[in-house]
């Protein structure tokens, strides 16, 4: 079975340009998510998506950050225009349900990217 | 608002220790506790999951422990070998999908 599936896996950007990251979760799974990780941190959650519906997307930037995920299969998420400090990896996850009691969610190999 | 803290930050320890790791939360509200490993360039991957009714979960060599009332849990790493070198990462379901990750133990296991 394959896993979470993202690209690009490394991005080269100079600040202000746009830049845009792939996830296809695991075949089945309902729910996706998009983390932040910054260098020596742990990773922090941007946006949760059920099927098609973001039911959390509280610590996304919106001012500057997007997301997608029209069929409620695969998602897209930008950044327009990148900042220096947006300079980390992007982690997406997925699961198969809510994430409840018993659930855990599978994650993928991330996007580094860096912002000149 | 829920806070998770790895202690320590890096180990280094010769092959064929047993190791624990730690993991201090700060709401005990919640749904299950995660262990996960991170290798350099890599995902997440999931080792052991505690549901909050829980008080272990064993996998192989793994053991994890959680104590909701004290806010703690630790993971124990029997007869280490250098394979288990990664960044452990420990992480707080709080509500229902939404993890909550400490900021992770370094560990190096030399052989």
């Amino acid at each position: 079975e394959a896993g979470v599936v993202q690209s690009p896996r490394y991005k080269i950007i100079e600040k202000k340009q746009p830049v845009a990251f792939w996830c296809n979760p695991i075949s089945g799974h309902n729910t996706l998510y998009w983390y932040l990780q910054n260098l020596g941190q742990g990773p922090e959650l941007l946006i949760r998506y059920e099927n098609e519906e973001a039911v959390d997307d509280s610590q996304l930037p919106k001012d500057r950050f997007s997301a997608e995920r029209l069929k409620g299969v695969d998602s897209t998420l930008k950044i327009q225009p990148a900042e220096l400090g947006d300079s980390a990896v992007y982690l997406c996850a997925s699961s198969w349900g809510a994430g409840g009691y018993q659930e855990t969610q599978y994650f993928g190999p991330g996007t580094r990217l860096l912002v000149l | 608002k829920q806070e998770v803290t790895q202690i320590p930050a890096a180990l280094s320890v010769p092959e064929g220790e047993n190791l624990v790791l730690n993991c201090s939360f700060t709401d005990s509200a919640i749904y299950n506790l995660q262990w996960f490993r991170q290798d350099p360039g890599k995902g997440l991957t999931s080792l052991l999951l505690i549901q909050s009714s829980q008080r272990e979960q064993t996998s192989g060599r793994l053991n994890a422990s959680l104590d909701k009332s004290s806010g703690r849990s630790t993971l124990y790493i029997a007869a280490s070998q250098p394979g288990d070198s990664a960044t452990y990462l420990c992480a707080v379901n709080a509500q229902g999908g939404k993890l909550i990750f400490g900021q992770g133990t370094e560990l190096s296991v030399k052989p």
